[in-house]
């Protein structure tokens, strides 16, 4: 059973135009985090929060931003995607923040047009 | 801050062939060290993780990987490779204080076995 599930899977927006990518998790963790990965590139994290604490990474564009209504959800909106922002994106829980486990998400690839 | 190198972009190995992906890292902390397995269009799956004891750590798929302290290093290997082993690799660390716990990653080895 999948227990990161990320939707969608595949994502198409246009330049410019707001678009929020969605996790959810089924292990009650505390932690969530969001990576982007460019083609060829390892995961660069975004952000993550802890319960309800955001934490930023200090060389996140503004342009991306987090949300997290409740334990089991996690949303990334990029206000205003730009060509550069085309990649896959990749949502990960832990149940802690050291020494545990990341268990990631199936990943949304996502393109501007 | 800690920092990964994976020191081969491609590895091509024949099918039951050994294989060794190298890792390096740095860190001025101790650390925690794992290896992902990341499949086409998929997220990450962690193979194995070391984070204290014994050095060499096994883990999911017939892989292994062994701690080396004083050469900052933690390789992964398998003695028997299979196709269904052709995926993408990333080595990342961990610090193991609170402020440095952040996961890193290195730029990952493609492996391709062939038949």
């Amino acid at each position: 059973d999948a227990m990161v599930i990320q939707n969608p899977r595949y994502q198409v927006t246009q330049f410019g135009k707001p678009v929020t990518l969605s996790c959810s998790q089924t292990l009650n963790h505390n932690v969530m985090y969001w990576y982007q990965q460019k083609s060829s590139q390892a995961p660069k994290l975004l952000f993550h929060y802890y319960d309800k604490d955001f934490n930023n990474e200090a060389d996140t564009p503004d342009n991306f931003q987090s949300r997290r209504p409740n334990t089991s959800f996690c949303f990334l909106d990029i206000r205003s995607p730009g060509l550069g922002d085309a990649a896959m994106y990749l949502c990960a829980t832990s149940r802690g923040v050291l020494n545990t486990e990341a268990f990631f998400g199936q990943g949304t690839r996502l393109t501007v047009v | 801050a800690q920092s990964v190198t994976q020191l081969d972009s491609q590895v091509p190995v024949f099918e039951e062939a050994p294989v060794e992906l190298r890792c390096n890292y740095s860190s001025s902390v101790s650390v925690y060290l794992f290896w992902y397995v990341q499949y086409p269009n998929q997220g990450l799956q962690l193979l194995l993780k070391y984070l204290s004891g014994s050095t060499l750590v096994k883990g999911i798929n017939g892989f292994e990987a062994e701690f080396n302290k004083s050469q900052t290093s933690f390789h992964l290997r398998k003695p028997s490779v299979h196709i269904s082993d052709t995926a993408e690799y990333f080595c990342a660390v961990s610090g193991s204080n609170q402020g440095a716990q952040k996961l890193v990653f290195g730029q990952g080895t493609r492996l391709t076995i062939n038949p």
